[in-house]
């Protein structure tokens, strides 16, 4: 049984693109969680999915930032038009139920030039 | 906001020394309350979990002390060994969407 998968492990993106982050969770998940890391500050609840469901985003921020989990394929998290404060490494966590262990990707660092 | 604070920032322990991180919540909501450990470069992992009816929950080396009334959690590292050098974070779950809110993490090194 495959962990969860998160692409690209690495992304660089110039100020004012787009990144999109995809996120598998493990098979018979269907709770996906996105948080963001940054040093020294931990890991930042940002939103919490369930299929084609946004359960809870109150880490969002309010512009630029979107996120879904559709039926079929990945979770994406995706930030428009990123800026330098974006650089941060973000995580993907999925679980069988909303309680309990969350079982985490690699993570996707993104970096903004 | 931060609902769950933790502390130190940084923990030095010598090999075979006894390693305690603490943290402290908010929310008399939460009721699960999980330790994760992150090596570089990886994603966290669930090391050990406790849940407000006990006040003590021990797996190997580690052992989780709960205290409720005080709203306090501590993890212990018996016999610490350079392995264990990592990122600690201490985690509570619970409230309307029952999401899993973070520490700030302690970083561990262990001293051969």
């Amino acid at each position: 049984n495959a962990g969860v998968m998160q692409n690209p492990r690495h992304l660089v993106r110039r100020r004012g693109q787009e990144a999109r982050l995809r996120c598998s969770p493990m098979k018979g998940h269907s709770h996906v969680y996105w948080y963001r890391q940054l040093p020294e500050e931990g890991l930042k609840f940002m939103v919490y999915l369930q299929k084609e469901n946004i359960i809870d985003e109150s880490g969002m921020p309010k512009e630029r930032f979107s996120a879904e989990f559709p039926k079929e394929g990945p979770s994406i998290l995706r930030i428009q038009q990123v800026v330098r404060g974006d650089s941060a490494a973000y995580f993907c966590a999925s679980s069988p139920l909303n309680t309990g262990e969350l079982f985490f990707g690699e993570g996707s660092r993104l970096t903004v030039l | 906001q931060q609902q769950v604070k933790q502390s130190p920032q940084s923990l030095i322990v010598q090999k075979g020394g006894i390693s305690i991180i603490n943290c402290a919540y908010e929310n008399t909501a939460f009721d699960y309350f999980p330790w994760y450990q992150q090596f570089p470069g990886k994603g966290p992992a669930l090391l050990i979990a406790i849940r407000p009816d006990v006040s003590e929950k021990k797996e190997g080396r580690f052992t989780i002390s709960f205290n409720k009334s005080a709203k306090q959690f501590s993890l212990h590292i018996m016999d610490s060994q350079p392995g264990d050098s990592a990122t600690y974070f201490c985690a509570a779950q619970g409230g309307a969407t029952n999401k899993l809110i973070f520490g700030t993490g302690t970083l561990l090194a262990v001293q051969p």
